[in-house]
């Protein structure tokens, strides 16, 4: 079974302060790894895929990375607005062809001014 | 691109009632999910369609629940006899065959 663990489960950082969410993922043949944010009352939004280890993408503060086993969420002198839930999920290979993203339990972030 | 949209937003209902939820997905994209989220978690899988075939459903999906995709456009899920651990946060997805998933603002249950 495919099991995603996010940690720390909240992290609260003063406006500039850096620092690294962690994903790590147990899946039988990784297809994707995605992360998202989520403001309250709303549904996810996407930031990024990775497909495989040693992959980074970027996006304005936040950095993603992938290894073998877990994926980080690097965020760069973060700002009051990048307050919210994160997300990671993975999508993994089967015979029927699955596409259903297994989600962690998320990241809140609190980024106080 | 108007994104993906749920309606209703918010629905209250009794205990034993049934419930219909629909999802309009982003119009190029052939495949359609529904998730469920609870407060605190993150939402679970529960069932996906490309076009209007369901090509699969989650362990999570009681035969109280039923979901269709007519004609590959907008779907519907709906749930029976709703109890109060059905309670929860119904999301939609779409994509554009196995690329990433968007998903819409959701549909929020409350069962009394």
């Amino acid at each position: 079974e495919d099991q995603v663990t996010q940690s720390p489960e909240a992290l609260r950082l003063q406006e500039g302060e850096s620092s690294s969410l962690n994903c790590s993922y147990t899946v039988s043949g990784l297809r994707g790894l995605f992360w998202y944010r989520q403001d309250p009352g709303k549904g996810p939004e996407f930031l990024f895929t990775l497909y495989s280890a040693g992959e980074e993408k970027e996006k304005e503060r936040l950095k993603a990375t992938l290894t073998k086993k877990e994926s980080f969420l690097h965020i760069t002198a973060p700002k009051p607005e990048d307050s919210a839930t994160y997300l990671c999920a993975v999508q993994a290979y089967s015979g029927g062809g699955a596409d259903g993203l297994t989600f962690g339990k998320g990241t809140h972030l609190i980024i106080q001014p | 691109d108007t994104g993906v949209s749920q309606d209703p937003r918010h629905k209250i209902t009794k205990r034993g009632q049934n419930v219909t939820f629909r999802c309009d997905p982003i119009s190029e994209h052939n495949r359609l999910y529904w998730y469920r989220q609870t407060l605190g978690q993150g939402p679970e899988f529960l069932t996906y369609f490309q076009n209007e075939a369901q090509l699969e459903k989650s362990r999570l999906l009681s035969d109280r629940f039923s979901a269709e995709r007519p004609k590959g456009s907008f779907s519907t899920l709906e749930i029976q006899r709703t109890e109060q651990g059905d309670s929860a946060m119904y999301l939609c997805a779409s994509s554009l065959m196995t690329y990433e998933q968007y998903f819409g603002p959701g549909t929020r249950l409350t069962v009394t």
